[in-house]
């Protein structure tokens, strides 16, 4: 069962213009989420992270809104640039005490996003 | 050689090969994983290793088989694999949790991957 998901697999968005990725989780014990970046022929890297005892983390071009009550991440990037397409990844992680591994993480099937110049 | 590197980026095999993937990091890093990416699933967590040691099996079938002989080397044996097998494997890497900040949650570094073909 999937526990972290991301139902759109694609989104295309204007150079300039704010693109908005969407992530939803189901289990409500996650405390710590991230996004990934994966380009073509490499592994994904990290971005952004947020822990749940926040609702927003900013970085640059990138926030992260946090929505416990609705089990609901995004992550916004504005303005979009053509080098920010590639395939965004969501990811939660359990506190250590709840997980064998101590920093396992869920991942979503990723939504692949293209800036149009 | 920086960050994490996987070897090779690309195999083919047959069912009856046998064939191994190796992985290493540089960052000093002492927890390993190995995850599976099929197309349109998400990344599945294979293995990890924390300070050589194995700490999770999901479930995997046993015709993967895992070696990490120090914190810098991870291996995913490969014997007698099937169609279904062909996928993108990336490896990782973190500080553990134990030993990291944030609560016990500490980015994991990935690799290239290898792209993995059964015929």
């Amino acid at each position: 069962d999937q526990q972290v998901k991301q139902n759109s697999p694609s989104l295309s968005v204007q150079e300039g213009r704010i693109s908005i990725l969407n992530c939803d989780y189901t289990n409500s014990m996650f405390d710590y989420f991230l996004w990934y970046k994966k380009y073509p022929a490499e592994g994904p890297t990290f971005l952004i992270s947020i822990s749940s005892i926040k609702d927003k983390n900013e970085d640059g071009r990138f926030t992260v809104f946090l929505n416990k009550s609705a089990k609901h991440l995004s992550l916004h990037i504005v303005p979009s640039q053509p080098g920010d397409s590639a395939v965004y990844f969501c990811a939660a992680s359990l506190p250590y005490y709840l997980s064998n591994t101590g920093n396992q993480f869920y991942f979503g099937t990723g939504t692949s996003l293209t800036v149009i110049p | 050689e920086t960050g994490v590197t996987q070897t090779p980026r690309h195999l083919v095999m047959g069912m009856t090969n046998k064939k191994s993937l190796k992985c290493e990091q540089h960052l000093g890093h002492n927890a390993m994983y190995w995850y599976k990416q099929s197309a349109k699933k998400p990344l599945e967590l294979m293995f990890v290793y924390n300070f050589k040691e194995q700490t999770e099996n999901n479930s995997v079938p046993s015709r993967f088989s895992p070696e990490c002989p120090n914190s810098s080397h991870l291996f995913l044996h490969l014997h007698t694999l099937q169609p279904e097998d062909s996928a993108l494997y990336l490896c990782a890497s973190s500080q553990d949790a134990i030993a990291g900040a944030g609560g016990g949650h500490n980015e994991q570094f990935f690799g290239p991957g290898t792209r993995l073909t059964v015929l």
